[in-house]
């Protein structure tokens, strides 16, 4: 089965302007979380949506935000961007339907670099 | 303290022997717990996962898991040069699907 899709890989984008991220999960995977991964902080989560709905939030900024549509697809936007977004994100799907095995399975990811 | 804490390593080890990793976190009520690789430029893959008290073992890999102490742990036996990378310890939050991340350890295995 195909697995995590996230596009760009790539993105070079300046101070202050907004950018939109893109994850297609696992079919049949309803949960869609968002990590930021940089050298220093490691993974940080940022969000999770399952069945359109934001379920959990992490502690960033409102200049963080994103949705999920019906057919599992999510997007991450962050505007007003900022030197220290610069960083690897990752989204993580999985089914979130709870359980003692419902691990996550990570896209490539995309290296945003603002300059 | 941090919810998901690792030796940020670098943990060097000669070819053939074995790593052990070592995790602990701090929510008693945390019922799931992953090993995940990532090698340099690339996203996480996962390699074990361990929910029950014990060792559970796949392969070269040995998942260690002790909820009374909050510790998990994973040994690889017989190191090659391949398994240098970053190892993540991630623990899943019993109230919701949130997954959190150590830092992760840095291992290189030396030929």
């Amino acid at each position: 089965k195909a697995g995590v899709t996230q596009t760009p890989r790539y993105l070079i984008k300046t101070r202050g302007q907004q950018v939109t991220l893109s994850c297609s999960p696992i079919s049949g995977h309803r949960s869609v979380s968002w990590y930021q991964q940089t050298p220093g902080q490691g993974l940080q989560f940022l969000f999770e949506y399952f069945s359109e709905t934001q379920r959990n939030k992490g502690n960033f900024p409102g200049r963080f935000s994103g949705r999920q549509f019906s057919n599992s697809r999510s997007e991450m936007n962050v505007s007003t961007l900022e030197l220290g977004d610069s960083a690897l994100y990752l989204c993580a799907s999985s089914l979130g339907q709870g359980g003692e095995y419902d691990g996550y399975t990570f896209g490539s990811g995309t290296r945003l670099t603002v300059v | 303290q941090k919810e998901v804490e690792q030796n940020s390593g670098p943990l060097s080890v000669p070819e053939g022997a074995i790593a052990s990793l070592n995790c602990t976190y701090s929510d008693r009520g945390s019922q799931s717990f992953f090993w995940y690789r990532q090698y340099s430029g690339k996203s996480p893959e996962l390699i074990m996962f361990i929910y029950s008290n014990g060792d559970k073992e796949d392969g070269r890999f040995t998942a260690q898991l002790n909820k009374a102490s909050q510790y998990v742990s994973l040994l690889i036996r017989d190191s090659q040069p391949s398994d240098s990378a970053t190892y993540l310890c991630a623990v899943k939050s019993p109230n919701n699907n949130d997954m959190r991340f150590g830092a992760g350890t840095r291992l290189t295995v030396k030929p």
